[in-house]
């Protein structure tokens, strides 16, 4: 079974600034996917990046960005020049690779992000 | 072209109901699949299926959960009788068919279920 752990249950971050959320994990598989999830007030899971495993150039999405560590199976988001918008739950997830069938995501527990005037 | 639908978006129910959750998923999608979000346990699967047939449905809590798919545009997730520790927020969602490792999951706006 693979597990997801995000460590900060809270973060704070002034607006224009850079953050960086943390997730480790556990897994015996060899080919997967990571992501990250952003769910704001309104409750909606966006998703904000996907890393595939086999690839080790990090993953960037305009300001979001990865610290992808296969060996240290740690996988950060980086938020650069922070928006007020960002605020929200922050969730990474993890998935194994599949083939024809469907995979489930396998949670952290959720970084609260407030980005600050 | 409409996202994940889910209804109803909002249910107060007593101790003892019957509940049931429906949702459309994206048209095309083949795998739906059932999350619940609580407090204490955070975000996790309940149940999911691929072409209409239950896959995995080792998260399903005990026996007043049920989760049917009858046809590629609808599943329900019922329960009876509800408890108040079965307070969450249900979401569901859609995956479309592919070869790859991975096929994107697209969620819908969730079901905030109240059991008093």
């Amino acid at each position: 079974a693979q597990t997801v752990t995000q460590s900060q249950p809270e973060m704070s971050v002034q607006e224009a600034e850079t953050v960086t959320l943390s997730c480790t994990y556990d897994t015996s598989e060899s080919n997967y996917y990571l992501f990250w999830y952003k769910q704001p007030p309104s409750r909606q899971m966006i998703l904000v990046i996907r890393q595939e495993a086999y690839k080790q150039q990090n993953a960037t999405e305009n300001r979001f960005s990865v610290n992808f560590q296969k060996a240290a199976k740690s996988f950060s988001l980086k938020i650069s020049d922070s928006q007020l918008g960002d605020t929200a739950m922050y969730f990474c997830a993890f998935m194994r690779d599949h083939t024809g069938t469907a995979s489930k995501l396998t949670f952290g527990t959720g970084t609260r992000l407030q980005v600050t005037l | 072209d409409a996202g994940v639908i889910q209804s109803p978006r909002h249910e107060v129910t007593e101790m003892g109901q019957e509940v049931t959750l429906r949702c459309k998923p994206i048209s095309g999608h083949n795998s739906l699949f059932w999350y619940r979000q609580t407090m204490m346990r955070g975000l996790e699967l309940l149940i999911y299926f691929n072409n209409n047939v239950p896959i995995d449905d080792s998260g399903m809590p005990e026996d007043r959960f049920s989760a049917k798919m009858p046809n590629a545009s609808f599943s329900t997730l019922k329960i009876q009788p509800s408890e108040p520790r079965d307070s969450a927020v249900y979401f569901c969602a859609s995956s479309p068919p592919g070869t790859s490792g991975y096929n994107e999951q697209f969620f819908g706006p969730g079901t905030r279920l109240t059991v008093l």
